[in-house]
């Protein structure tokens, strides 16, 4: 099945500094790749997603890239503000017959100090 | 519009009995899934319904726990004979048709967070 690896399982920045969160997945099949936001005790949010047929996608101060060859895909956050802390998670779906099945990485906590 | 809703949002039981977890999902979506999330981990697939259907329990981790979906919409995540180590958050998800074609967005409820003792 899927193993997705997420690094680093900690980050700390200043406000303002970019932030990188990296995962690698195992299933060349798998298709698409969501990062969700968690806040303390809240439930995951959706914050962007990208397939297979691009390389790149960007929304306001967040970005993503993804190398299927690589098999790995990035999560980057630009002038991070106080309220990006969060625990991040990046997802690969089962590829194949997905069907949607999302196998998570082991999150990221993103701290911005003001 | 509503969510995807999760009701209890907190439930203490002890070790040995049952508990049912309900999932109310977005309106007239017809994906249908269950993780469990602990304590510093990621969400983990237990069961994917379309429709009325258990299209894959694979993620079930033993007999003990079974799931739900009799008329399509509203599912109920049984655990019997509960042990500590089920305590977790358990969140539920939908989307509005799965499948391969459109690897559509899931959106999470709030999750249920169950405590054995």
């Amino acid at each position: 099945g899927e193993n997705v690896e997420q690094h680093p399982s900690t980050l700390s920045v200043q406000e303002g500094d970019s932030a990188v969160i990296k995962c690698t997945y195992s299933d060349s099949a798998s298709n698409y790749f969501p990062w969700y936001k968690q806040e303390l005790g809240k439930r995951p949010q959706l914050i962007i997603d990208i397939r297979s047929n691009v390389g790149e996608k960007k929304d306001q101060r967040i970005a993503v890239t993804l190398n299927k060859t690589a098999k790995h895909f990035s999560l980057h956050i630009t002038e991070t503000q106080p309220e990006d802390s969060a625990v991040y998670f990046c997802a690969a779906d089962a590829g194949g017959t997905s069907y949607g099945k999302l196998t998570f990485g082991q999150g990221t906590i993103l701290t911005v100090h003001p | 519009g509503a969510g995807v809703s999760q009701t209890p949002s907190n439930k203490v039981t002890e070790k040995g009995k049952y508990v049912e977890l309900r999932c109310d999902p977005i309106s007239g979506h017809t994906a249908l899934y269950w993780y469990r999330q602990s304590l510093g981990q990621g969400p983990e697939f237990l069961i994917y319904f379309q429709g009325t259907g258990a299209a894959d329990d694979s993620g079930l981790p033993n007999d003990r726990f079974f799931a739900v979906r009799p008329e399509g919409s509203v599912s109920t995540l049984k655990i019997q004979r509960t042990e500590r180590g089920d305590s977790a958050v358990y969140l539920c998800a939908s989307s509005p048709r799965g499948g391969l074609s459109n690897q559509e967005t899931q959106y999470f409820g709030p999750g249920t967070r169950l405590l054995v003792l």
